[in-house]
């Protein structure tokens, strides 16, 4: 258990639709970040809450995309206007405690199909 | 832009054998580190290594780093079939900002037969 709940874990929805993922790390860990994988990549950096304040954007996030942790625990990830490009997984991590190394525990993802 | 390049890009091996898969980057890193993922769910972190490392061992893993040439090496000895898993590499970016935020390779695929 990496202590990251995220849901839905399965989510189809038709193209023109939003979508809203919700991530829920275990405890209260300050560093959060979201990543995008796509079937037979590597996962690609989202962004990167710090507390409740967002410090990171990757220009993967497109203004269709808009990631929240309004009090610093749980976080979503809202897509609009959903495209069949936005299909992937959508993982959820926290870093581990203490000093910044790196080292992240990811949640089981949410995968979303656009049809 | 990807850093790590992940190489072979599958592996099929007997259960008992050893696998070795290997990570190329492009940058100077203070940190490497290697990630299993099984299909379909989230990764988990398996071993950091750090610049001034060249070799660290966690049970049956064994991970090199070599800066002079910008790689590294997994070794999974014994190999079982429950490591049956697409293996990533993965270091923080270049010039800064949170070291959370990885650059991935597109992994290595390992196929464990019993």
């Amino acid at each position: 258990d990496t202590g990251v709940s995220q849901n839905p874990r399965h989510k189809i929805t038709k193209r023109g639709q939003n979508v809203t993922f919700r991530c829920d790390p275990i405890s209260e860990h300050n560093r959060l970040y979201w990543y995008r994988q796509t079937l037979g990549q590597g996962p690609e950096f989202l962004t990167y809450f710090q507390n409740e304040a967002q410090l990171e954007k990757s220009r993967l996030l497109s203004d269709r995309f808009s990631a929240e942790r309004p009090k610093g625990s749980f976080s979503t990830l809202e897509i609009q206007r959903t495209e069949q490009g936005d299909s992937a997984m959508y993982l959820c991590a926290r870093a581990s405690t203490g000093p910044d190394t790196g080292e992240l525990f990811f949640g089981e993802g949410s995968r979303l199909t656009v049809l | 832009s990807q850093q790590g390049e992940e190489d072979p890009q599958a592996l099929s091996i007997q259960e008992g054998e050893n696998a070795t898969m290997n990570c190329s980057y492009k940058t100077s890193i203070n940190n490497l580190q290697w990630y299993r993922q099984n299909s379909g769910r989230g990764l988990v972190h398996l071993i950091l290594i750090r610049s001034n490392e060249r070799e660290k061992h966690s049970g049956r893993l064994r991970v090199t780093l070599d800066t002079s040439k910008k790689s590294s090496s997994l070794l999974i000895t014994a190999s079982r079939a429950a490591d049956t898993a697409s293996y990533f590499c993965a270091t923080p970016p270049p010039g800064g900002g949170s070291q959370g935020n990885l650059i991935f390779g597109k992994g290595t695929k390992l196929s464990v037969k019993p």
